[in-house]
Order: structure tokens, then sequence, then C-alpha cells
């Protein structure tokens, strides 16, 4: 069966330092793979998703992820985080029924 | 443009009791698809609807059912309630013809069952 995992459940970050968050799937064709972050009590946002080409995947929010099959990972990488991308995120993989990771929960600290 | 829209925001109910869950998705998506999050964990997928049908379900019991209007919008059923369906309920709106390139979802529906 197909499996998301995120191995973090919880990261804290200094305001400005660079933010690396961890996915890994397990699937053996080409993944359909998204990141998504939720605000407390709010639904879930879209912020970069993966279906083929380019490796390196740009999002919103100045997020980016890259896609590496040899190592089955999908990890979420942002340079100079804000107290503002204090949320949870989730790794997803799927087509038509997205399965979810766990999150991460990424606190930001002063 | 209106995003997806869920109501109720809240819910409390009885265990033993009905709840129906209502979801109006984005402008010009068709298709409509309902998770369940658990508190502190990821979304799981229940099911699907598109054309009115169900076209993919997750590993939910029968007390689980839905239904899509032909304006597009959904309701979940829930039926026989145990205090393990509290959880928020997200409904995720998107096209069919391209169904991974954008869901959209909604705020979600909180449902405590006591």
């Amino acid at each position: 069966a197909q499996s998301v995992t995120q191995p973090d459940i919880h990261i804290t970050v200094s305001e400005g330092a660079s933010l690396e968050l961890r996915c890994n799937y397990s699937y053996g064709a080409t993944p359909y793979l998204f990141w998504y972050v939720q605000s407390p009590g709010q639904g879930l946002q879209l912020l970069l998703k993966y279906f083929s080409g380019d490796t390196l995947v740009q999002g919103i929010k100045g997020f980016e992820a890259e896609f590496k099959r040899s190592q089955s990972s999908f990890n979420l990488r942002k340079p100079s985080v804000h107290w503002s991308d204090a949320a949870e995120y989730f790794c997803a993989e799927g087509w038509g029924k997205l399965q979810f990771g766990a999150g991460t929960q990424v606190v930001v600290t002063p | 443009d209106a995003g997806v829209t869920q109501s109720p925001t809240h819910l409390i109910k009885t265990r033993g009791q009905q709840v129906t869950l209502r979801c109006s998705p984005k402008s010009g998506h068709d298709t409509v698809s309902w998770y369940q999050q658990a508190l502190g964990q990821g979304p799981q997928f229940i099911f699907q609807y598109y054309e009115e049908e169900e076209r993919q379900r997750g590993n939910f019991p029968d007390r689980f059912s839905g239904h899509q209007f032909p304006n597009y919008s959904s309701e979940l059923n829930v039926n026989a309630l145990l205090l393990g369906d509290s959880a928020l309920y997200l409904c995720a709106s998107s096209r069919w013809s391209s169904a991974n390139y954008g869901y959209t979802f909604g705020s979600g529906t909180r449902l405590t069952v006591v």
C-alpha cells in the first residue's frame, strides 16, 4: 500500500534561519506529490506540487521542494523563515485520492 | 471568487446520533472529496464524488455516506456516531478533468461527539 512518512513530528526554528521538512513516500511508479500547510483551525493550503519534469519545484510563500527518486523523498525547504510560517505542514501523494503524512509542526522562535 | 464553503463550522452531537455536513465547491470545480482529520493526524480520505456518483472510497465503514447534487455541492452523512468520529472534516474540490492540478480545501467542520 502507498504510504507517506514525515519523520519529524515537531521542528523548532529561529526566525530568519533555514527550514527543511522531510517527506518519504512508498510508491513504485512516478508519484504525484504535494506539500500543504495548515494554520490552526484552518483548512489546507497547497504550497507546491510535483507531477513530472524538473525535480526542483517552486511554490508559494518562498517554499521549494526537491524530488529525489533514488531516495524516495520530496523534502520541503525555505531559505529564511518568517514568524508567519509557524504552522503544520503535510506531505501528500496520490492521484484523485490523496494519502497524507502525519504532519510536521513548525514552531518559529524570535 | 469564493473558495470551498463548508457548513456548519462546528457541531456537537451525541453518540448514536446522525449528522450531515455540507460542502459547496469552488466555482468551476465539479468534483468533491471528503477527508477526516483526527486530532494530531493527517487527513484520511473518505470518498470522492463526481457526476453525482461515488468514484473512490477510502477505508471507512458504511456509516459514512455521501451525496452530490446537480450543482456539484455535496453532503457527508455519518450515522450511529461514535466517540471516535470526533474530528475535523475537510471538503476538497477539484476539476475531474485535471484532478491533481489543484485541490482546494475548505476550512472544515469540527465535529465533536459526546
